[in-house]
């Protein structure tokens, strides 16, 4: 069935530094990604989504990039800060037309330590 | 605030009990989405209504169902309550049909005891 697998499940940089969280899908029709952010006891967060026509999408200090040959996609975060410090999921879009459904990875816990 | 609202936002119960967890979209979104997230679990996707009918389903629980009223706003029932119910139970609405940019309420911390 539908899969998409998130790695690391915890994550831990120091200020400034970089951090990288990978997602990999089973379904090769997927055609949407959107990453979201969720702090402690707070809704999820979209935060930045790509679509599989395209290879990159930049936000400031966040990007994501899709691989639909190796059906893979990540977030980059660069010049990390503590209020990063979150749990980040990514999803992808499984299925077609009105029937399709979000799937999410596991998440992603990212502290960012001073 | 992404303009998605959830009530209550928190709710105790005992086991075998129905409860209902009521959700407005934002305005001008047709498309209802609810999550079931359990204590250090990702989201689950329950169920999808747009404009009023069922759209898609995830794995919900036959002891679960859920509606949208012709004013959009959702309500997702629960019943014969168990303990694993007990979980964060978020519902997020798009504009669209397709799930493009999602926008998730503040959500509904179930408890059963």
């Amino acid at each position: 069935g539908e899969n998409v697998e998130q790695h690391p499940s915890t994550l831990s940089v120091q200020e400034g530094d970089s951090a990288v969280i990978k997602c990999t899908y089973s379904d090769s029709a997927s055609n949407y990604f959107p990453w979201y952010k969720q702090e402690l006891g707070k809704r999820p967060q979209l935060i930045i989504d790509i679509r599989s026509n395209v290879g990159e999408k930049k936000d400031q200090r966040i990007a994501v990039t899709l691989n639909k040959t190796a059906k893979h996609f990540s977030l980059h975060i660069t010049e990390t800060q503590p209020e990063d410090s979150a749990v980040y999921f990514c999803a992808a879009r499984i299925g077609g037309g009105t029937a399709s459904k979000l799937t999410f990875g596991t998440g992603t816990r990212l502290q960012v330590t001073l | 605030d992404s303009g998605v609202t959830q009530t209550p936002k928190h709710l105790i119960t005992a086991t075998g009990q129905r409860v209902t967890l009521r959700c407005s979209p934002r305005s001008g979104d047709l498309s209802v989405y609810w999550y079931q997230q359990s204590l250090d679990q990702g989201l689950q996707f329950l169920i999808h209504y747009y404009n009023g009918e069922e759209r898609a389903k995830g794995n919900i629980l036959e002891r679960f169902s859920a509606q949208q009223f012709p004013d959009l706003h959702s309500e997702l029932n629960l019943s014969s309550l168990e303990l694993g119910d007990s979980a964060l139970y978020f519902c997020a609405s798009s504009v669209v049909p397709n799930p493009y940019e999602q926008y998730f309420g503040p959500g509904t911390r179930l408890t059963v005891t």
